[in-house]
C-alpha cells in the first residue's frame, strides 16, 4: 500500500546554514509531489511541489529533489532562518488519483540563532 | 481575510455529545476535505467531497459524518464524541481545474479536545 515516511522526526541547524529534510515514499505510482511547512497553530502551507517528470525544482531559497529510482524526495532550505522553524511534511499523489494526498509523518526543524 | 476558515478554532466537550466543526472557503474551490492530526501520524484524511452533491469516505471516517451544504461550506460532525478523537482538525480545499495540481490549502485548524 501507499505510505510516506521521513528519515528524520527532528533536524537542529544553525542560523545561516543550509538545511536538507528527507522523505521517502513507498508508492512507485506516484506522480505528484507537495512539501508543506507548519509553524505553530497554524495549517500547513504550500512550499513547493514537483511531478514526477522532473528530479530539480527550485523555489525561492528552496529546492525539492527527487529521485525516483530509489523513491526519495527532498527539500533543501538555502541559508535558514529562525522564521523557517516548523513542522515540515512531505506528500504523494498519484496512483490513479487525482485528488488524494498521502502525507508523511513530519519533520520538525528548529533554527538556533 | 482568510481564503479558508474554520470555526470554532478551539472546543473542549465531553463524551458522547454531538460536536459540529464547520469550514467556509472563499477561494470557489469545488474540492473540499477534512483531515485529522495527531501527533506522530501526519494528517489522516476523513472525508471528503468534489461538489455539493458528492460526498466520499476516507481512510478514518468512522464515528464521523460531514455535509456539504453549499460549494463553500463543509461541516464535519461529530455524533457522539468520545475521548480518542480528541487530535487538531483541518479542513482543505483544492480546484484541480484551475491549478492543474493536486495542492490543497488548508483552514488553521480546530482543536477539539473529548474529555
Amino acid at each position: 500500500g501507499e505510505s510516506v515516511g521521513l528519515h528524520l522526526p527532528t533536524l537542529s541547524v544553525q542560523e545561516g546554514d543550509n538545511s536538507i529534510i528527507n522523505c521517502a515514499y513507498s508508492n512507485s505510482a506516484s506522480d505528484y509531489f507537495i512539501w508543506y511547512k507548519q509553524e505553530s497553530g497554524k495549517g500547513p502551507q504550500f512550499i513547493i511541489d514537483i511531478r514526477s517528470n522532473m528530479d530539480k525544482r527550485q523555489g525561492q531559497r528552496v529546492t525539492v529533489l527527487l529521485n525516483k529510482t530509489v523513491k526519495h524526495l527532498s527539500l533543501q532550505i538555502a541559508a535558514t532562518q529562525p522564521g523557517d522553524s516548523a513542522v515540515y511534511f512531505c506528500a504523494e499523489q498519484g496512483g490513479g488519483s487525482n485528488y488524494k494526498l498521502t502525507f508523511g509523518k513530519g519533520t520538525l526543524l528548529t533554527v538556533n540563532p | 481575510d482568510a481564503d479558508v476558515t474554520q470555526t470554532p478554532r478551539n472546543r473542549i466537550t465531553k463524551t458522547g455529545k454531538r460536536i459540529m466543526l464547520e469550514c467556509s472557503q472563499t477561494k470557489g474551490h469545488d474540492r473540499m476535505y477534512w483531515y485529522r492530526q495527531d501527533p506522530g501520524l501526519g494528517l489522516r484524511l476523513i472525508y471528503y467531497s468534489f461538489d455539493v452533491k458528492d460526498i466520499n469516505k476516507g481512510e478514518i471516517s468512522d464515528g464521523y459524518s460531514v455535509s456539504r451544504q453549499a460549494q463553500a461550506k463543509f461541516s464535519l460532525s461529530l455524533e457522539s464524541a468520545i475521548p480518542n478523537q480528541t487530535a487538531l482538525y483541518f479542513c482543505a480545499t483544492s480546484d484541480l481545474a484551475a491549478s492543474g495540481s493536486g495542492e490543497q490549502f488548508f483552514g488553521p485548524g480546530t482543536r477539539l479536545t473529548v474529555l
